[in-house]
C-alpha cells in the first residue's frame, strides 16, 4: 500500500501550457504539503492544508494553485508553465496541528516536471 | 528568526568507519528537531527527531543524533556507515508553539566509499 502517492511520476511539457498534479495519502493524516524541490536539492515549502483550509502559503507564483477537495487529496495546478517551473514536486502529510507539531512528514515520490 | 545550517554541502566517508552529519539551529523556544533522508529519485524519509526528554535520539537505519541545547546543534551520527548510506540528508526545526513549517536545512550529500 502506498502511503503518499503522486500522479504523475514524470511531466514535460511546453512553455504556457497548463498542467496539474495529482497527490493522496492513505494515511488519516490532517495535514498535506506541497514542495518543490530545484536542481540543487534545495527544499522549498509552497503551501500546506489542514483538513481542506490553507495554512500555508509561501511566496509563489499565483499560477500555482493548490485544491484540497477533501483531506487525503491535495493538487497542484499551474498555469502558463515557464522554464524555471521545472522542478521535482514532492507532497507530503503528516498529523500536524491537531496532532502536534512534532509529527514527521511522509513525502511522496515526487513528480518531474520538465517545461520545454 | 528561525533557520538551520548544514555547513557541509558533501561528506565523504570509508565503509565501516563512523559519520556525522553536522546541523546547527536558531530558533527561539524550544525547538522540535528532525533528520530526513532521501535516496537517489525518491521522496524524502523521516530519520529520527528529537521533541524533549534524553539528548541522544536513536532512529532508523542504525542513525541516533544528539541534540546539544548550549551549542545549538542536533548532529547525525552511525557507528559504522554502509555503502547504501550514501544519500542526501536534511535537518530541519520548528519551534515548539509554531505549528506551521518547518525549517530546512539545504542538505548534506553523504558519500560512503566502498
Amino acid at each position: 500500500d502506498t502511503a503518499v502517492s503522486q500522479t504523475p511520476k514524470y511531466l514535460v511539457t511546453q512553455m504556457g501550457n497548463d498542467k496539474s498534479i495529482k497527490c493522496e495519502q492513505n494515511l488519516g493524516h490532517d495535514t498535506m504539503y506541497w514542495y518543490k524541490q530545484d536542481s540543487k536539492k534545495f527544499l522549498k515549502i509552497m503551501f500546506s492544508y489542514n483538513n481542506k483550509e490553507l495554512i500555508i502559503n509561501e511566496t509563489v507564483p499565483n499560477r500555482f494553485s493548490p485544491k484540497s477537495p477533501d483531506k487525503a487529496h491535495l493538487n497542484l495546478h499551474i498555469n502558463s508553465l515557464e522554464l524555471g517551473d521545472s522542478a521535482v514536486y514532492f507532497c507530503a502529510s503528516s498529523q500536524g496541528l491537531a496532532g502536534g507539531p512534532w509529527n514527521e512528514q511522509f513525502f511522496g515520490p515526487g513528480t518531474r516536471l520538465t517545461v520545454l | 528568526a528561525q533557520s538551520v545550517a548544514q555547513p557541509e554541502d558533501q561528506v565523504n566517508v570509508a565503509e565501516g568507519n563512523p559519520l556525522t552529519v553536522k546541523c546547527t539551529y536558531s530558533v527561539s523556544g524550544n525547538p522540535y528537531l528532525f533528520w530526513y533522508v532521501q535516496y537517489p529519485n525518491r521522496g524524502l524519509q523521516f530519520l529520527l527527531k528529537y521533541i524533549t526528554g534524553d539528548n541522544l535520539v536513536k532512529g532508523s537505519y542504525g542513525f541516533e543524533a544528539e541534540f546539544n541545547k548550549s551549542q545549538t546543534s542536533f548532529h547525525l551520527k552511525k557507528p559504522s556507515a554502509l555503502v547504501s548510506d550514501s544519500a542526501l540528508y536534511f535537518c530541519a526545526v520548528i519551534r515548539a508553539g509554531n505549528n506551521r513549517k518547518l525549517i530546512w536545512g539545504l542538505g548534506t550529500s553523504l558519500a560512503v566509499n566502498p
